[in-house]
């Protein structure tokens, strides 16, 4: 019962660039995370937005929310080789188990 | 900062034994969650756990097992491992449902059935 699905599946830039990746689903949701994995490692949290906000910043990060679309966007700006990651929306429903998306793969080159 | 660490970072077995994977949370969240994640495939939810003793499936329970008999461990059993079984196992916790969710997760451990 996947429900975000990240796209692009993966994406190159060069430092300096922003990087935009898009998650869609398809129920009403609560709120929607960004998570960060790196390489093999586990997932950690980015930010979260509310079903009832249409945007949010953290740092570099700008997260949007368009639920009439039910889709939601993660810009990165000024991007780093550090950035090189696998990013992954998650949704969060009426319960607690978060449902993740496949990912969208970073790559970040000086 | 909350402190999720699972046991093993890497584990190799052979098929039909029996594999526990363990679970340590250290911020008395309530819940905790066993995913597994493979390429292409994203995280698949596995079980989660509401309370001490308490269990719920996930999307993908078959074959294994957890238990949860302190509120800070949370173990996942695989009670005779199969090569399909290989994979990248995520643990998580989350403080009351009554949360924003926030999940926190351990460095995984990539698990390898012979």
């Amino acid at each position: 019962s996947q429900q975000g699905e990240e796209d692009p599946q993966a994406l190159s830039i060069q430092e300096g660039e922003n990087a935009t990746m898009n998650c869609s689903y398809k129920t009403s949701i609560n709120n929607l995370q960004w998570y960060r994995q790196n390489s093999g490692r586990g997932l950690v949290h980015l930010i979260l937005i509310r079903s009832n906000e249409r945007e949010k910043h953290s740092g570099r990060l700008r997260v949007t929310l368009d639920t009439s679309k039910k889709s939601s966007s993660l810009l990165i700006t000024a991007s780093r080789a550090a950035d090189t990651a696998s990013y992954f929306c998650a949704t969060d429903q009426a319960g607690t188990a978060l449902i993740f998306g496949k990912g969208t793969t970073l790559s970040v080159s000086s | 900062d909350v402190k999720v660490t699972q046991s093993s970072r890497y584990l190799v077995k052979r098929t039909g034994e029996k594999v526990f994977l363990e679970c340590v949370q250290d911020m008395d969240h309530e819940n905790m969650f066993w995913y597994r994640q493979d390429p292409g495939l994203g995280l698949r939810l596995i079980y989660f756990s509401y309370d001490v003793k308490m269990k719920e499936k996930g999307d993908i329970p078959e074959g294994y097992s957890v238990s949860r008999e302190k509120k800070e461990r949370f173990s996942l059993i695989l009670e005779s491992a199969s090569t399909n079984q290989t994979s990248m196992y995520l643990c998580a916790s989350t403080p009351s449902q009554h949360t924003k969710n926030i999940q926190y997760f351990g460095a995984g451990t990539r698990l390898s059935v012979l």
